[in-house]
């Protein structure tokens, strides 16, 4: 079956770094999402990989590893803006997005 | 323009009404998807618009129609809905239906009474 494995909910503090992990099985690869969602808002792209490597924007970097399905999203200079969930999503073979149920990240002054 | 609007933002509907939802992008996207999310859930794909065609449908119930009747526009069509349909419906276009991120509407909260 196809698996997208990401934690529940992380706590970070504001100005810090925090690393949000997902590891996923999948049929078939077509490259892995970031997406932010605030609570009852839509989801917003965040970030694209599909080679293997670190792909840095900003405030934000996403690092894929194809090998070990494997990836991780990283925020750093935390604000409180970024409290949100955050949803990674693989692309499979038939170009269908899987999602996680995504991490929810709050951020502490 | 790089938006994906949807209307209505909230509807409340009782299980024997009809309804329709719309969504609408002006990015020349030619993939038009819908999505239901239920509180602290992952988006649940519903149906998939390619070129005006539709290519995915999840097996979704038939009290959900879905409609687009052109590359820009997107339906869905209520009816005889249960409560446990009230969710968020988040529609998303992309470029094509490959490789693409999705950018997504607002999304209609819809409670069914």
């Amino acid at each position: 079956g196809q698996n997208i494995d990401q934690p529940t909910e992380m706590t970070a503090t504001e100005g810090a770094i925090v690393q949000i992990n997902c590891t996923y099985q999948t049929s078939g690869f077509n490259g892995l999402f970031w997406y932010q969602q605030h609570a009852g808002e839509a989801p917003t792209f965040l970030s694209y990989n599909v080679l293997d490597g670190l792909e840095e924007k900003g405030r934000f970097s996403s690092f894929l590893s194809r090998s070990k399905g494997y990836s991780y999203l990283l925020l750093k200079e935390l604000q409180m803006k970024d409290s949100a969930s955050y949803l990674c999503a693989v692309m499979d073979s038939n170009y269908q997005l899987i999602w996680g149920a995504g991490t929810k990240l709050i951020i502490k002054p | 323009d790089t938006e994906v609007t949807q209307t209505p933002k909230h509807l409340v509907m009782g299980m024997t009404n009809k309804k329709s939802l719309k969504c609408e992008q002006h990015m020349g996207h030619r993939a038009m998807y819908w999505y239901k999310q239920k509180a602290k859930k992952p988006p649940e794909l519903m149906f998939v618009y390619s070129y005006e065609k539709l290519s995915i449908n999840e097996s979704v119930p038939s009290r959900f129609s879905p409609e687009c009747p052109n590359s820009s526009l997107l339906n869905l069509h209520l009816h005889a809905l249960q409560p446990e349909d009230s969710a968020l419906y988040l529609c998303a276009s992309s470029h094509g239906r490959e490789v693409d991120e999705q950018y997504f509407g607002p999304g209609t909260r819809l409670t069914v009474t």
